[in-house]
């Protein structure tokens, strides 16, 4: 029962610097997004994807990439990394965009941008 | 747009005891999905409980119950017999039916409630 997978589960980025969060879902969803967590403002979304070739932003996707070429994988890469992108990030998939699926999240990566 | 509002940022419970966590949120449609969601100190996110704005009865799943109250647009949790191991951040979140109407599938979250459960 892996679900949705994400690594690294912590990361420690210099300013500047680029990387990529993998996300990986083992359940053949065709809905999945990226979510950023920051004190005292919930869980903001990112982008999201309804299927493999299809991506769309989310409400903070600046500073943000997505790809979906396959249904299993979504990577969010971060371009240019600032300090204000020090966040929990949290990968998440449901069976569809059916408003009432369960949407199953990853266990969070930890980014530090110094 | 819409909103969700949770605003307790903390409560405590007594072990054994019932808490009530409040939800209020802001639209202007009519079908929709309310869902509330546990975050431990691990950052799992973990469903706990869903509601369909159509149905008028309240979820309940074992100890979690909500109180839904469409045209108050509330939306709180209940538990009942708290116990050591529900100590967590707990997040409401609204999702649309409809893309048309949202124009995004998006969930849209409060900023939580941290429940402490006090042996």
């Amino acid at each position: 029962n892996a679900g949705v997978t994400q690594t690294p589960k912590f990361q420690v980025l210099k300013t500047g610097q680029s990387m990529t969060l993998q996300c990986a879902q083992d359940m053949n969803h065709e809905y999945m997004s990226w979510y950023r967590q920051d004190p005292g403002m919930g869980l903001r979304l990112i982008h999201y994807s309804v299927g493999a070739g299809i991506t769309d932003q989310g409400e903070v996707p600046n500073g943000y990439n997505v790809s979906r070429s396959t249904t299993e994988d979504f990577p969010l890469r971060l371009l240019s990394a600032a300090p204000s992108q020090t966040s929990v990030y949290f990968c998440a998939s449901s069976l569809s965009t059916y408003s009432g699926n369960t949407i199953y999240f990853g266990e969070g990566s930890w980014l530090t941008v110094v | 747009a819409q909103t969700v509002t949770q605003s307790q940022p903390e409560m405590s419970v007594q072990e054994a005891e019932t808490v009530t966590l409040s939800c209020t949120y802001d639209t202007s449609e009519s079908d929709y999905y309310l869902f509330w969601y546990k975050q431990p100190p691990s950052r799992q996110m973990i469903l706990v409980i869903r509601q369909e704005a159509y149905k008028q009865q309240n979820a309940t799943e074992n100890r979690f119950s909500v109180n839904f109250q469409k045209a108050a647009k509330s939306f709180s949790l209940k538990i009942s017999d708290s116990q050591l191991g529900d100590a967590a951040m707990y997040f409401c979140a609204y999702r649309s039916a409809s893309y048309l109407t949202s124009g995004t599938y998006k969930y849209i979250f409060g900023t939580g409630t941290r429940l402490k459960v006090l042996a």
